[in-house]
């Protein structure tokens, strides 16, 4: 089915490791997002890359690096994990910032810094 | 400070009782106001969009409605699987999203 797709599903961590998390669609949109989701908190956006070539930093970016490798993927590197970074990492996409349906998600990635 | 409130927080309803769950909003210019429906372990999925004041949208037993502050997600006669957290998303002038903490919503048979 046509969607987001997102690995891992889950991830437990040791503080200072690091690692990627990967987003691929497969609906032809021109923008992705990357967002963390902690309760009490609502998600918040990491990055986001408006379209391909292109990203730029969101509301909590610190601690995070982005690359858009091409239309269809967006992946998130944590370059040295913390326990801070514990969270439901999720990857959007949206036709163009005009689109009427809103983001497409994915299922998300359960990340454990320990 | 751009910011979306959502209440209650959570709300359960036995099957069959109406009820809405309200979000309010203080952004610099709405683009639109977008509910999602989140079941747990899972990614928000896309109900509606509103775009200016007075307008509503429906789908099944979920209406959602906008004014010029505040939104509300109206459900009527809910069924348990209407078990969820609704998430209100605005989407402001810079075509930045922002996000409320959701309300969860639990329907008793």
């Amino acid at each position: 089915n046509a969607g987001v797709t997102q690995t891992p599903k889950f991830q437990v961590l040791k503080t200072g490791q690091s690692m990627t998390l990967q987003c691929a669609q497969d609906m032809n949109h021109n923008s992705m997002y990357w967002y963390r989701q902690d309760p009490g908190m609502g998600l918040r956006l990491i990055y986001y890359s408006a379209s391909e070539g292109t990203t730029d930093k969101g509301e909590v970016p610190n601690g995070y690096n982005v690359s858009r490798l091409n239309k269809r993927e967006f992946s998130l590197r944590l370059e040295s994990a913390a326990p801070s970074q514990t969270s439901v990492y999720f990857c959007a996409s949206i036709l163009n910032l005009n689109w009427n349906y809103g983001y497409t998600f994915g299922s998300g990635t359960r990340l454990t810094v320990v | 400070e751009d910011q979306v409130t959502q209440s209650p927080e959570a709300l359960r309803l036995q099957e069959g009782e109406s009820s809405s769950l309200n979000c309010s909003y203080t952004v610099s210019g709405l683009r639109g106001l977008f509910w999602y429906r989140q079941d747990p372990g899972k990614g928000p999925e896309f109900l509606f969009t509103l775009y200016s004041a007075g307008e509503e949208k429906e789908k099944e037993r979920l209406k959602a409605t906008l004014t010029k502050k505040e939104s509300f997600l109206h459900i009527t006669a809910p069924k348990p699987e209407d078990s969820a957290t609704y998430l209100c998303a605005v989407q402001a002038d810079g075509n930045q999203f922002y996000f409320g903490t959701g309300t969860s919503l639990t329907v008793i048979p």
